[in-house]
């Protein structure tokens, strides 16, 4: 079954410190792949989204992507998290263009 | 431009009660989705409107939820005789069309909270 992990249900950090949050995905073939972020009581922004090409992806808020095929895993990193990061970040993937399958999603706590 | 946006913002209701949730989708978007977010599931799928397709109900948990969407703009998602379980947040989404092979991006709204006593 297709299916999106976050091994991670929470992560703090820092401000100022460099941000990895994981997720792998399991799908017949290479899916398009999203992440996005939920700031309490609002909807879910996309923050990047990797289709095919360049596997390094650069999205909104100084956030970056990398897609590595070999450990199917799509993780987000951020050189510098500011206090307005935290949030919720849901990675997401879509094998047919329409219907998203996300994760459980990594709440983000950014210590002062 | 307006963004997609859900109506009402919170609903409680008693067990057993039908209620009903509003999309008003984003202008000129032909594809629309409802997803729920709640404890311990996540964020699933529950049903996709293309156009003037037949809707994909594939990820409707059960036949007490129904969702139409009329003149393919507002969409109203239905759940029948509320259960406890159904409580979570109800999350509305619209793109340009989709297809097998071509992504338009979904922009969510801010959702509906349901909370069923």
């Amino acid at each position: 079954a297709q299916s999106v992990t976050q091994p991670d249900i929470h992560i703090t950090v820092s401000e100022g410190a460099s941000l990895e949050l994981r997720c792998n995905y399991s799908y017949g073939a290479t899916p398009y792949l999203f992440w996005y972020v939920q700031s309490p009581g609002q909807g879910l922004q996309l923050l990047l989204k990797y289709f095919s090409g360049d596997t390094l992806v650069q999205g909104i808020k100084g956030f970056e992507a990398e897609f590595k095929r070999s450990q199917s895993s799509f993780n987000l990193r951020k050189p510098s998290v500011h206090w307005s990061d935290a949030a919720e970040y849901f990675c997401a993937a879509t094998g047919g263009g329409n219907k998203l399958t996300f994760g459980t999603g990594t709440q983000l706590k950014v210590e002062l | 431009g307006a963004g997609v946006s859900q109506s009402p913002s919170n609903k409680v209701t008693e067990k057993g009660k039908d209620v009903e949730l509003r999309c008003d989708p984003i202008s000129g978007h032909t594809a629309l989705y409802w997803y729920r977010q709640s404890l311990g599931q996540g964020l699933e799928f529950l049903i996709y409107f293309q156009g003037n397709s037949a809707p994909d109900k594939s990820g409707l948990p059960s036949d007490r939820f129904s969702a139409e969407r009329t003149g393919g703009s507002v969409s109203t998602l239905t759940i029948q005789r509320t259960q406890q379980e159904d409580s979570a947040v109800y999350l509305c989404a619209s793109s340009r069309s989709s297809g097998r092979s071509s992504y338009n991006e979904q922009f969510f709204g801010p959702g509906t909270r349901l909370t069923v006593l």
